[in-house]
């Protein structure tokens, strides 16, 4: 059983960046890959990219490509999601979640990152 | 990219009923779709993965089927906690896509 853990809320100008982590217990690190899902207010759920760290590969939505960076540090446990160039509509919740083949197994408790002038 | 549509986008329905929510896929997927459940105010959890293999810990009521491009999310008697939001999503190739989600409400 994996347990995700994520950093706290952020409030963010438009323009900066946001940097969200995610701790992982209680499984083999390696096992997995991790996950980010943004949810925007009353919408549905976008899957944003991944990070493999066996592999030490990351993989992106075309859509984010240039803006996210997804980085596993084996040495901690921990998954980071950086986000670049923020505006208005990166408004939402951001999960990590954890797979270990096809389907997203476990799921932190999700951050909101709020883009405010 | 691999489009994912489901229907209905919300429906209602009372205590005990059979529901069936589906999901469509803008090619074939074999096997490679899941289900989400996901609460008011909380976190996204899975349901079902490889479209019709339950997780564990999740009532038998809920179950999945099909393959290739149509998919069915059956929950056999609705109970007053399944009010949620229900989201197939396919992992057959990159960038993996979700529907745009199911409201389920109670009568």
């Amino acid at each position: 059983q994996v347990q995700l853990v994520q950093s706290g809320a952020e409030v963010k100008k438009p323009g900066s960046s946001v940097k969200v982590s995610c701790k992982a217990s209680g499984g083999i690190f390696n096992k997995y890959a991790f996950n980010w899902v943004r949810q925007a207010p009353g919408q549905g759920l976008e899957w944003m990219g991944r990070s493999i760290p066996i592999f030490g590969t990351a993989h992106y939505v075309q859509k984010f490509q240039g803006r996210v960076t997804i980085i596993a540090d084996e040495s901690t446990t921990t998954v980071y999601m950086e986000l670049s160039n923020l505006t208005f509509e990166d408004t939402a919740v951001y999960y990590c979640a954890a797979a270990y083949s096809g389907s997203l197994d476990y799921w932190g408790q999700g951050t909101l990152v709020t883009v405010s002038s | 990219d691999i489009q994912v549509t489901q229907s209905p986008s919300s429906l209602s329905a009372s205590v005990g009923d059979r529901v069936t929510i589906t999901c469509r896929a803008s090619q074939s997927i074999g096997a490679f779709l899941n289900w989400y459940q996901q609460e008011p105010g909380k976190t996204p959890k899975l349901l079902i993965y490889a479209a019709s293999t339950l997780q564990s810990g999740v009532p038998s009521r809920f179950s999945g089927s099909g393959s290739g491009t149509d998919f069915t999310l059956t929950i056999s008697s609705l109970q007053p906690e399944d009010y949620a939001t229900y989201y197939c999503q396919q992992s057959y190739s990159t960038p993996w896509t979700f529907g745009q989600g199911t409201k389920v409400e109670i009568k």
